[in-house]
């Protein structure tokens, strides 16, 4: 069974830094790209971020260039978003979730699976 | 960037309707459409992709399909359990846009 776990939401500051987790399990993680979304409350879906299998690629939503970097280790079967400067508009649920096509070499961004999602609040 | 426009953006129905949401891309995105479906306080689903591919397991009152430039997505027999809201999300082009989302609700 395919499994997300994202971890490592928190209260931070504005300014302040944070990095989320994604552990996953039941699927060779190593060949699937890899995606962050986030949520704000009561509002849409908004990708942020994706990463090739090997992590030789990765793309970004304009808002969160140069701030946020998405990383993996395909020997721990995860998925890191480390988040710099933070501001109140990255407040957000912010979901991992693996894109459907095995072995792409560009981002499909078909989502097929997503973790529960952790929630991330800047917040003086 | 493309962006996606739904509408509607929420509607009420009952059990048993027929229902159907359409989403407009701003420029030309083939048939890179997916649906996600999205219940109270749970994570988006994948329904449909490639604009009328049904995913595994979903049932079959689900349906996605292109008509000109419209994306129309179809719940053919409303079911109780339906009650969500449901997103379309292009992927032709980076950055991947999510439409704004449908709020269905059950009568």
């Amino acid at each position: 069974e395919v499994q997300l776990v994202e971890s490592g939401g928190d209260l931070v500051q504005p300014g302040g830094s944070l990095r989320l987790s994604c552990a996953a399990s039941g699927f060779t993680f190593s060949s699937y790209w890899m995606t962050w979304v986030r949520q704000a409350s009561g509002k849409g879906l908004e990708w942020v971020a994706s990463i090739k299998r090997d992590g030789s690629e990765k793309y970004y939503v304009a808002s969160v260039k140069g701030r946020f970097t998405i990383s993996r280790d395909n020997a721990k079967n995860s998925l890191y978003l480390q988040m710099n400067s933070l501001r109140a508009e990255d407040t957000a649920v912010y979901y991992c979730a693996r894109d459907r096509v095995e072995m792409a070499t560009i981002p499909y961004t078909v989502l097929d699976y997503w973790g529960q999602g952790t929630l991330v609040t800047v917040s003086s | 960037d493309i962006q996606m426009t739904q509408s509607p953006s929420s509607l009420s129905a009952s059990v048993g309707d027929r229902v159907t949401i359409t989403c407009q891309a701003s420029q030309d995105i083939r048939n890179y459409l997916n649906w996600y479906q999205q219940r109270p306080g749970k994570a988006p689903k994948l329904l449909i992709h490639d604009a009328s591919n049904l995913e595994t397991g979903v049932p079959s009152r689900f349906s996605g399909h292109k008509s000109g430039t419209d994306f129309i997505f179809t719940i053919s027999s409303l079911q109780p359990e339906d009650t969500a809201t449901y997103y379309c999300q292009q992927y032709d082009n980076l950055p991947p846009t999510f439409g704004q989302g449908t709020k269905l609700e059950i009568k």
